[in-house]
């Protein structure tokens, strides 16, 4: 089962920034937060992950809370083509033999 | 260069047969993957793969079985296909981390 809890859906409208809100209240010390986004009909494709630090590269910013049981995605300044399932997933960073456990995401719908 | 190919992209075969998916990756990780998404969209992990172990869901079917010809290949085998295996397979490779690439994806239609 997923550790994480995402709305369901959420939209937002083009050029404004896409916030993406995502709990892990049981997230243990040594597990990272990672996001993926998943296009219609294309592979999960990474994003972006943290540890306890904001982290920001050239698709988006992650803010972890300092409890770290909750985390923000944000897509600054979102297109059409940004629409797509973002999930988020709480894993160890050298345990990635056990792979990804991947919830139900949260449909972003960019609104022109 | 596509860095996690999976051939074929789509698939179409009746039950009882056996078939094969080819996944390879040039990125030199040396951990791959196999996932399933249903028709729900649920994706979840099959497989994972190095060269010291293979960790396998316990809840795959022993009809499914990953063969790593190399390091930059995992082909995935599936012997007398049922309906229920009707999905979307994808293919994916890391280093050993959560930071995953994944393929396109096979969609897998069993008639």
């Amino acid at each position: 089962d997923a550790k994480t809890t995402q709305p369901p859906s959420m939209d937002c409208a083009e050029g404004r920034a896409a916030n993406l809100p995502c709990n892990h209240s049981t997230i243990s010390g040594n597990e990272y937060v990672y996001w993926y986004r998943q296009i219609h009909s294309q592979g999960p494709q990474y994003i972006i992950h943290g540890l306890k630090n904001n982290e920001t590269n050239e698709m988006a910013s992650l803010i972890i809370t300092e409890d770290r049981k909750s985390s923000t995605l944000i897509r600054p300044h979102a297109t059409l083509r940004d629409t797509a399932v973002y999930y988020c997933i709480v894993g160890l960073s050298g345990g990635g033999a056990d792979g990804l456990t991947f919830g139900k995401g949260t449909h972003l719908i960019i609104q022109p | 260069d596509t860095a996690v190919s999976q051939t074929p992209k789509y698939l179409v075969t009746q039950m009882g047969n056996d078939k094969s998916i080819k996944c390879e990756q040039n990125l030199g990780h040396d951990t791959m993957y196999w996932y399933k998404q249903d028709s729900k969209k649920f994706l979840k992990i099959m497989f994972s793969y190095n060269n010291k172990e293979l960790i396998i869901n316990e809840t795959v079917p022993n009809r499914f079985s990953p063969k790593s010809p190399d390091k930059a290949h995992l082909n995935l085998h599936i012997n007398s296909l049922e309906l229920g295996d009707s999905a979307v397979y994808f293919c994916a490779s890391s280093q050993g981390t959560g930071k995953a690439f994944f393929g396109q994806g096979t969609r897998l239609t069993v008639v």
